[in-house]
This record gives structure tokens, C-alpha cells and sequence, in this order.
């Protein structure tokens, strides 16, 4: 069973880095292509970043772009979001998804974790 | 401001069949296969259509999906109540380089 579990989410301050993590399982990691979607509260998806599987591509939005980095380690079956500079808008449930051939077709998502930026 | 338009909100009676429409440009519905998620409440998404029109196991024949130039469509026939959800297009954009959401599309049954 494909599993995907967020980790690392919380309250900081405008200014601050966080760093959120995804532990997949029930599937070889290594080859599937791993993407970072994010949902302000009461708000739409909006894609974050995405990762090949031997991350050779990567892409960011251009709103976290050069603040947010996406690394993964296969051999842990891990993928990472180290988010520095952190603003107001960037509050939101993080979800970690499993990307297919195409980034764009996303066939499972984690639960989610929840950053919130505030003084 | 979303790259990709949807109307906000959708209704219809149980029964009923009911389109949701995305709109795009050159660069990324034009040129790339767009997906279709679907959102309940307090749910992560759930990927509804790939490839335009392509359904994944396990998702009824009653949802179905097309694409026309720099426009895509979904549509919902045989309305349900467990239909009643946020719908969202999405596709690459090659000159943003990214992948690009709709606005969604909150979906009510009458």
C-alpha cells in the first residue's frame, strides 16, 4: 500500500526556516518523480516544487524560489522541503504527492502538515 | 490570480449531468495534458482525470474529460451527493516552467 506521512510542520515566525519531511513507503521511491502542493487555509492548491527521482529536474514556483529548497534521499525513501525566509503567505497545509511520468498527474497525497508563519 | 480559470462554483440535482470548464493559454493547456483532481471536505486531493480524458482505476465512468485548444472540460453525469466537493484543473507550463492549479470549482448538489 503506497503511503506518503508528512513531518516537520509548525509555528514560526516571519523570517524563519522550517524543514518539512515525507517518509514514502509501498512503492520504489527511486523512480517515481515527488512534488511539494500547498493549500492556504480557505484557499486553492498551488504547486510548490517538484523532484525527478534521481533529481536531476527540479522546479519551484516562482514564489518560493530561491528560499525553498526540494532534495530527496532515496536510500531513506525520503523527500525534503528546507524553507527559509519564511513570510505570512507562506502558511498552509504542505502536502507531499507522488508525481507520475508527467509532474502534473499526482496519483497519491499525504495527510498533509500545517505551517503556519506568525509573530 | 490562478493561471488556469475555472468558475468558481458548480450545482446541480442528483441526476443531473454538470460541466466544469478550465481555461488555459498557448503555453500550458494549449501545449500539455492537463489533470483533474477532486477535494472533499477536509480531504487531500485525489487525482480524478490524467492525460485529458484518462481515468484512474478506480473512479466511476460517470466523470469524463476532454480538451480543445487552450480549454478543458469536465464533466459529471448521473450527479451524486458524494460528488459535492472542490474540483481542480491543472497542467504544465512550459514557460513558467511549473506546474500551474485552477482556481477550483466548489461543486454543490442540489
Amino acid at each position: 500500500e503506497v503511503q506518503l506521512v508528512e513531518s516537520g510542520g509548525g509555528l514560526v515566525k516571519p523570517g524563519g526556516s522550517l524543514r518539512l519531511s515525507c517518509a514514502a513507503s509501498g512503492f520504489a521511491f527511486s523512480t517515481y518523480n515527488m512534488n511539494w502542493v500547498r493549500q492556504a487555509p480557505g484557499k486553492g492548491l498551488e504547486w510548490v516544487s517538484s523532484i525527478s527521482g534521481s533529481s536531476i529536474y527540479i522546479y519551484y514556483a516562482g514564489s518560493v524560489k530561491g528560499r525553498f529548497t526540494i532534495s530527496r534521499d532515496n536510500a531513506q525513501n525520503s523527500l525534503y522541503l528546507q524553507m527559509n525566509s519564511l513570510r505570512a503567505e507562506d502558511t498552509a497545509v504542505y502536502y507531499c504527492a507522488r508525481g507520475q511520468a508527467s509532474f502534473v498527474t499526482t496519483d497519491y497525497w499525504g495527510q498533509g502538515t500545517t505551517v503556519t508563519v506568525s509573530s | 490570480q490562478s493561471v488556469l480559470t475555472q468558475p468558481p462554483s458548480a450545482s446541480g440535482t442528483p441526476g443531473q449531468r454538470v460541466t466544469i470548464s478550465c481555461s488555459g493559454t498557448s503555453s500550458n493547456i494549449g501545449s500539455n495534458t492537463v489533470s483533474w483532481y477532486q477535494q472533499l471536505p477536509g480531504t487531500a486531493p485525489n487525482l480524478l482525470m490524467y492525460s485529458n480524458y484518462q481515468r484512474p482505476s478506480g473512479v466511476p465512468d460517470r466523470f469524463s474529460g476532454s480538451k480543445s485548444g487552450t480549454s478543458a472540460s469536465l464533466a459529471i453525469s448521473g450527479l451524486q451527493s458524494e460528488d459535492e466537493a472542490d474540483y481542480y484543473c491543472a497542467a504544465w507550463d512550459d514557460s513558467l516552467n511549473g506546474v500551474v492549479f485552477g482556481g477550483g470549482t466548489k461543486l454543490t448538489v442540489l
